[in-house]
């Protein structure tokens, strides 16, 4: 069974600070992709990697596959109270299913 | 945003009673998906479907049952609720090969169930 882990668990923030959340595993997957959930609400896809080493950038979030395709990270510049939410990772793997991470769930205090 | 619909919202109930969830999609996509999702544990997969009457049991499937009798509805049915089925219930739609690949999953907003 692929299994995916996140940190921190929980990150509380001021506005304007950076922060870096990852996503790792013993599991090389051919994708990966990262959602933000808000409270009451599905899970909203920000983004897939797909290339070992690739770095997508989205405004202030900057996202990266790692070399070996077992882990991910997501970089907040100057991060803003609309950015609170729960992170979550999804790799997918070969001819398998999304297998999502529990989360990094994210505030950041005005 | 996709048009996924989810029903009930919310409900509770009591053990050992049966339970059916509904996803709606107007979407037309070929690949829905049911997962729970708890503290600690992200989202687990309990049964996707490939196509009409074409269903995969996931990761966690014991104690849940899926049909597909149109594209766009999916339902899940809880035979006799366990506590341990207390839960948010996502339902998740995707085009093309969602399986495997590199297709986003569009999802619903979810039901919350709690089995008292």
């Amino acid at each position: 069974t692929q299994l995916l882990e996140q940190s921190p668990q929980f990150l509380s923030i001021q506005e304007g600070e950076n922060l870096t959340v990852y996503c790792n595993s013993s599991s090389v997957f051919s994708s990966l992709q990262w959602y933000r959930q808000e409270p009451g609400e599905g899970p909203v896809l920000l983004v897939t990697v797909v290339t070992g080493g690739e770095v997508k950038k989205l405004k202030r979030l900057t996202f990266q596959f790692g070399d070996a395709r077992k882990d991910s990270s997501l970089h907040i510049t100057a991060a803003q109270p609309g950015d609170t939410g729960l992170y979550l990772c999804a790799g997918v793997g070969y001819g398998q299913n999304f297998v999502f991470g529990p989360g990094t769930r994210l505030s950041v205090l005005p | 945003d996709a048009g996924i619909t989810q029903s009930p919202r919310h409900k509770v109930t009591e053990t050992g009673t049966p339970v059916t969830l509904r996803c709606h999609q107007t979407e037309n996509h070929r690949y829905m998906y049911w997962y729970r999702q708890d503290p600690g544990h992200g989202l687990r997969l309990i049964h996707y479907s490939y196509g009409v009457k074409d269903t995969d049991k996931g990761e966690v499937s014991d104690g849940y049952s899926v049909s597909r009798s149109k594209t766009e509805d999916f339902l899940l049915t809880l035979e006799s609720a366990t506590s341990s089925q207390t839960s948010v219930y996502f339902c998740a739609i995707s085009d093309l090969q969602g399986i495997g690949s590199n297709q986003p999953q569009h999802f619903g907003d979810g039901t919350r169930l709690s089995i008292l």
